[in-house]
C-alpha cells in the first residue's frame, strides 16, 4: 500500500512566521504535489515536482515555495504566513508513466494563521 | 478556462435510497476523469478513472459513468459508511501533472 505522510495534522502559526510543511511518500514516486483545499473551491494546485530538485508552479504559487532534495520528501514553505493562507494543505504523489494517473494523498495538514 | 462543477453541494439519503451525484466539466481536452472519496479529516482516496464517453466502472455500491460533458456517480442502496465527500477531477495535460478538481458533493446516509 502506498503511504503518504504529512508532518502535522494541525498547525497554528502567527502572521509573519515562516512555516514548513513536510510530506513523505514511501513508494518511490517521481511526481509529488501540494494542494490547498478550501470550502467550495475544490483542491487547487500550489506546486508540483516531477523529480528531485525539479519543481513547477501550479495555479496559486504566490506566497509559497517548495523544496525537493530527496525523492521521497517534498516540503512546502510559507515564507511569511498570512491569514489568507489558513487552509487545509494536502500532499499527493503518483508514479511517472505506466498509464496510471491517480494520485495518492496524505491525510492533510490543517493550518491556521492568526 | 478549464472548469469542473459538482452537484448537488450536499445530499442526504436514507439508508437504501439510491441516488446519483453529478460532475460537469468544461475542459479543452479531457485526458481522464477521476472520482475520489474523502472522509472527514482525511485526504482523498482514489475510486475510479474514466477515459471515454460511454465508459462505466463499478465498485461495490458505486458506479461511475461518463458522457462527453459530465460524469455521474450512482450510489445503489447506500449504507451509512458511504457517507463522505465525493470529489471529481479531470486531467487536462499530457503529462499527468495538471488536474482540475471540483468542489465536491458531501453525502450523508442516515440509518
Amino acid at each position: 500500500d502506498v503511504k503518504v505522510t504529512q508532518s502535522s495534522r494541525y498547525l497554528v502559526k502567527r502572521t509573519g512566521e515562516k512555516v514548513f510543511l513536510e510530506c513523505v511518500q514511501d513508494m518511490d514516486h517521481e511526481n509529488m504535489f501540494w494542494y490547498r483545499q478550501d470550502p467550495g473551491l475544490g483542491l487547487r494546485l500550489i506546486y508540483f515536482s516531477y523529480d528531485v530538485k525539479m519543481k513547477e508552479k501550479g495555479d496559486i504559487p504566490e506566497g509559497y515555495s517548495v523544496s525537493r532534495e530527496k525523492k521521497e520528501r517534498f516540503s512546502l514553505i510559507l515564507e511569511s504566513a498570512s491569514t489568507n493562507q489558513t487552509s487545509m494543505y494536502l500532499c499527493a504523489s503518483r508514479p511517472r508513466g505506466g498509464g496510471s494517473y491517480e494520485q495518492y494523498f496524505g491525510p492533510g495538514t490543517r493550518l491556521t494563521v492568526t | 478556462e478549464d472548469q469542473v462543477t459538482q452537484s448537488p453541494e450536499a445530499l442526504r439519503l436514507q439508508e437504501g435510497e439510491s441516488s446519483s451525484l453529478n460532475c460537469s466539466y468544461t475542459v479543452s481536452g479531457l485526458r481522464g476523469l477521476f472520482w475520489y472519496r474523502q472522509d472527514p479529516g482525511k485526504g482523498p482516496e482514489f475510486l475510479f478513472t474514466l477515459y471515454s464517453a460511454g465508459e462505466e466502472k463499478e465498485k461495490e455500491r458505486l458506479k461511475a459513468t461518463l458522457t462527453k460533458k459530465e460524469s455521474f456517480l450512482h450510489i445503489t442502496a447506500p449504507k451509512p459508511e458511504d457517507s463522505a465527500t465525493y470529489l471529481c477531477a479531470v486531467r487536462v495535460d499530457n503529462y499527468g501533472q495538471n488536474f482540475v478538481f471540483g468542489p465536491g458533493t458531501r453525502l450523508s446516509v442516515l440509518p
